[in-house]
């Protein structure tokens, strides 16, 4: 499957824990985004990252929420001291080309990890 | 921050009718792509638009970059039960580039 990887599908969490996901892009795409989806509502922007370095993270709370996507490895959503407001469907996508340029690339997207906390 | 107005929010139809779903801005964009979610899953991207005026389809499915570059609109053509879904469109802004997403169209099928 050359798609976008995520994983886990499914995390369960108690208040005060940390949640980690992880994104592994389609190959050859090096642009991750984080989109974070609340049953029935549309699709939130969170995080743009390009390899190592942060793009955009307007969209992302300044407080318990990091991202990163290292030279090796997987894009990681970290939260820490979840709340129950952090339930949601978390999505990441992945371009070939960066939003920066004028010719965009379209995003494809994972599954989604869906949090939910205790 | 910047809108898209997708519309309608949501809609019931009965198998075999025609859709018909758009999204507005009062900003000018230079991409248009449309996107189908289904439930438990992560959305799909059905069409990719570049050029204002353009019409492109894909099956049953018909989308148009509008002529002012403000909008675009999807058509589903004698739906079937497997069209049901949340549908998303998502514009890059000329300005700067940035992707902006509607709230979704809702489809859901009359038995």
């Amino acid at each position: 499957n050359a798609g976008v990887m995520q994983n886990p599908r499914h995390l369960v969490r108690r208040r005060g824990q940390e949640a980690r996901l992880r994104c592994s892009p389609m190959k050859g795409h090096s642009h991750v985004y984080w989109y974070r989806q609340l049953p029935e509502e549309g699709l939130k922007f969170m995080v743009y990252l390009q390899k190592e370095n942060i793009i955009d993270e307007s969209g992302m709370p300044k407080e318990r929420f990091s991202a990163e996507f290292p030279k090796e490895g997987p894009s990681i959503l970290r939260i820490q001291q979840v709340v129950r407001g952090d339930s949601a469907a978390y999505f990441c996508a992945s371009s070939q080309r960066g939003l920066s340029r004028r010719d965009t690339g379209e995003l494809f997207f994972g599954e989604g990890s869906r949090l939910t906390v205790l | 921050g910047q809108q898209l107005n997708q519309s309608p929010q949501s809609m019931f139809i009965q198998e075999g009718e025609d859709v018909s779903m758009n999204c507005t801005s009062s900003s000018i964009f230079n991409t248009w792509l449309w996107y189908k979610q289904d439930p438990g899953e992560g959305p799909v991207l059905l069409i990719a638009l570049y050029k204002a005026g353009e019409l492109t389809s894909n099956g049953r499915l018909t989308a148009q970059f509008g002529i002012t570059r403000k909008d675009s609109f999807l058509n589903i053509s004698a739906s079937i039960p497997s069209d049901v879904g949340i549908y998303f469109c998502a514009g890059q802004l000329d300005s700067n580039y940035q992707l902006i997403w509607g709230a979704g169209t809702k489809l859901i099928i009359k038995p």
